[in-house]
This record gives C-alpha cells, structure tokens and sequence, in this order.
C-alpha cells in the first residue's frame, strides 16, 4: 500500500511570494490533514478535511493561507504572501476514519524556509 | 483544551542504557496514544499506539504504558543504541467524529557510542 506522498520536499521562497504545496493521501482515507510544525515543536493542525469538506480550520490564518481538496482526493496548502515566521515543516496525515483503532498516516512533509 | 506536555525535552545517554521518555495530558478523555519517531528533516513514523482501554504496548526493545486516569504515558527504551537517536513525540487523539490529534514538543534523544 503506498503511503502519503507530499511534494514538494523542499521549497525556498522571499517573504511575500506564494508558495503551494501538494498531497495524496492513502487511497480510500477519506479524512485528510495539514499540519504546521515550527523548529522545536510538535505538529499544529490547522486543517481537517473529510471528503472534500472542512472539518476544522480553526487554527489556519485565512488571512495567508488557504486549503483545499478536490474530488475528496489530493489536496493543497497554500501560502500567498509568505511571512518569516512560516518557515516550517508542511506534514500531511490521512487516516480512513473508520474502525475502533484510529490512526494516522504521515507523508514526509515539506520544507519551508522563508528568506 | 488538550495541552500535551514531554519532559525532558532533551536527553543524553550512552549507548547500551535503559531510558524512560515522559508524557502528560491535561485531558482524559481521549481514544488512544501514540508515541511517533522523528528524524531530522523528515516526517512522523508511528512507533506504538495505545487504545484507551489497554494499559501498555509493546514493539521490540521499546514499551509503552498509558495512565489515563492520571494522564500519564511513557515510553521505555531498553538497551538504547545510535540508531535510536532522534526526537520522540507523543500524541492523543481526541474529539468525536472529528477525531484529532494534540503533540508534545518532543524529546530530542542522542545516544552516544
């Protein structure tokens, strides 16, 4: 079974550019996620699709960054303008949302450094 | 709201020792544990994950125990090596159909030769 797969796995952007990032979930998760991961933290969630629905965006700037998931299938995370401080790690996770054991699948992530 | 907190944050041991991570949560209603591996520039491996009903999970050197009445997790690695020498995250999933997860910041472990 393939895993999450993100790309891509590295991106060097100015402060104000855009940037976009692409996930493909497991086949068949139906509940997909983007998380943000600062130097030194752990992952914060900051958006939860189910299908194509969001589920939860409660902890995404709206004001810079925007998600989405066409067909219930991949999805994107964008950043348009970039700050500094959105120098992370981009994680995807996917999990099938079904059954007594939940669990969530990581892709590699993506590398953000803003200059 | 979960806050999830691990100490240390930090740890150094030689190689061959026994060590213990630590890991707390302020909420006990959640459905499972897990316990992640991360190595640098890359993403989350699972290594153990504890339901909410079982007390301990067990993977090769590595042992979990999960506390929930108190909150409390940790992660036992026996006869620690180099190749263990990462950051350890612990997580719980929380939430009713919009199950989520709530990190630590981690525990940065080197093991030394």
């Amino acid at each position: 079974e393939a895993g999450v797969a993100q790309s891509p796995r590295y991106k060097i952007i100015e402060k104000r550019q855009s940037v976009a990032f692409w996930c493909n979930p497991i086949s068949g998760h139906a509940t997909l996620y983007w998380y943000q991961q600062i130097l030194g933290q752990g992952p914060k969630l900051l958006i939860q699709f189910q299908n194509n629905g969001v589920v939860d965006d409660s902890q995404l700037p709206k004001d810079r960054f925007s998600a989405e998931r066409l067909k219930g299938v991949d999805s994107t995370l964008k950043i348009q303008p970039a700050k500094l401080e959105d120098s992370a790690v981009y994680l995807c996770a996917s999990s099938s949302g079904t059954g007594l054991v939940y669990e969530q699948y990581f892709g590699p992530g993506t590398r953000l450094t803003v200059t | 709201k979960q806050e999830v907190t691990q100490i240390p944050a930090a740890l150094s041991v030689p190689e061959g020792e026994n060590l213990v991570l630590n890991c707390s949560f302020t909420d006990s209603a959640i459905y499972n544990l897990q316990w992640f591996r991360q190595d640098p520039g890359k993403g989350l491996t699972s290594l153990l994950l504890i339901q909410s009903s079982q007390r301990e999970q067990t993977s090769g050197r590595l042992n979990a125990s999960l506390d929930k009445s108190s909150g409390r997790s940790t992660l036992y690695i026996a006869a620690s090596q180099p190749g263990d020498s990462a950051t350890y995250l612990c997580a719980v999933t929380t939430g009713g159909s919009a199950r989520q997860l709530t990190f630590g910041s981690g525990t940065q472990l080197t093991v030394l030769p």
